[in-house]
């Protein structure tokens, strides 16, 4: 079946410094591409998306882009935050009449002071 | 956050009987789903509605029923319950027109 890999699942970061992470997918009819944060016991919350047509997004210091040939999607944080601390999910999302959205696993950033 | 509410919250359920979790929006949002998250799984769609009666299966279906008699409600069955269905269980809605998935609060199930 289609499926979303993503990578790494945790990633050690020192305070100040930048993050990627980064997704593949297998759908090619795929369209639009999510990324949540959830922070412990929370829902999941959308923090960006970007859609097919497009190849790059930021909003302040989060920033996404995508690579629809290689079936390739990353999310950068830059000038990390402890309050970055969260698992965040990227998706990969098709219009089937309804939008049946294919998760990662999650990835767990470890923000360091 | 307020336009999605799940109940119940927290559920402990013996294995073999049946349980409904029950999604109701505020939003008037024409989709719903349910997922469930597992660690290591991320979320997985269980099943959607894309609109009042009209359902379709998702990626982790087997076991699990789902209803929408209106467009504020969708209901979520396990019609026996097992122990693998032990999880965390997500409602989530969007609206016609619109990718965006908002996400209720959750309710935490335990089958023993």
């Amino acid at each position: 079946g289609e499926n979303v890999e993503q990578h790494p699942s945790t990633l050690s970061v020192q305070e100040g410094d930048s993050a990627v992470i980064k997704c593949t997918y297998s759908d090619s009819a795929s369209n639009y591409f999510p990324w949540y944060k959830q922070e412990l016991g929370k829902r999941p919350q959308l923090i960006i998306d970007i859609r097919s047509n497009v190849g790059e997004k930021k909003d302040q210091r989060i920033a996404v882009t995508l690579n629809k040939t290689a079936k390739h999607f990353s999310l950068h944080i830059t000038e990390t935050q402890p309050e970055d601390s969260a698992v965040y999910f990227c998706a990969a999302t098709r219009n089937t009449g309804g939008f049946k959205t294919i998760f990662g696993a999650g990835t767990r950033p470890f923000v360091k002071a | 956050d307020a336009g999605i509410t799940q109940s119940p919250r927290h559920k402990v359920t013996e294995t073999g009987t049946p349980v409904t979790l029950r999604c109701h929006q505020t939003e008037n949002h024409r989709y719903m789903y349910w997922y469930r998250q597992d660690p290591g799984h991320g979320l997985r769609l269980i099943h959607y509605s894309y609109g009042v009666k009209d359902t379709d299966k998702g990626e982790v279906s087997d076991g699990y029923s789902v209803s929408r008699s209106k467009t504020e409600d969708f209901l979520l069955t396990l019609e026996s319950a097992t122990s693998s269905q032990t999880s965390v269980y997500f409602c989530a809605t969007s609206d016609r027109g619109r990718y965006e998935q908002y996400f209720g609060p959750g309710t935490r199930l335990t089958v023993t």
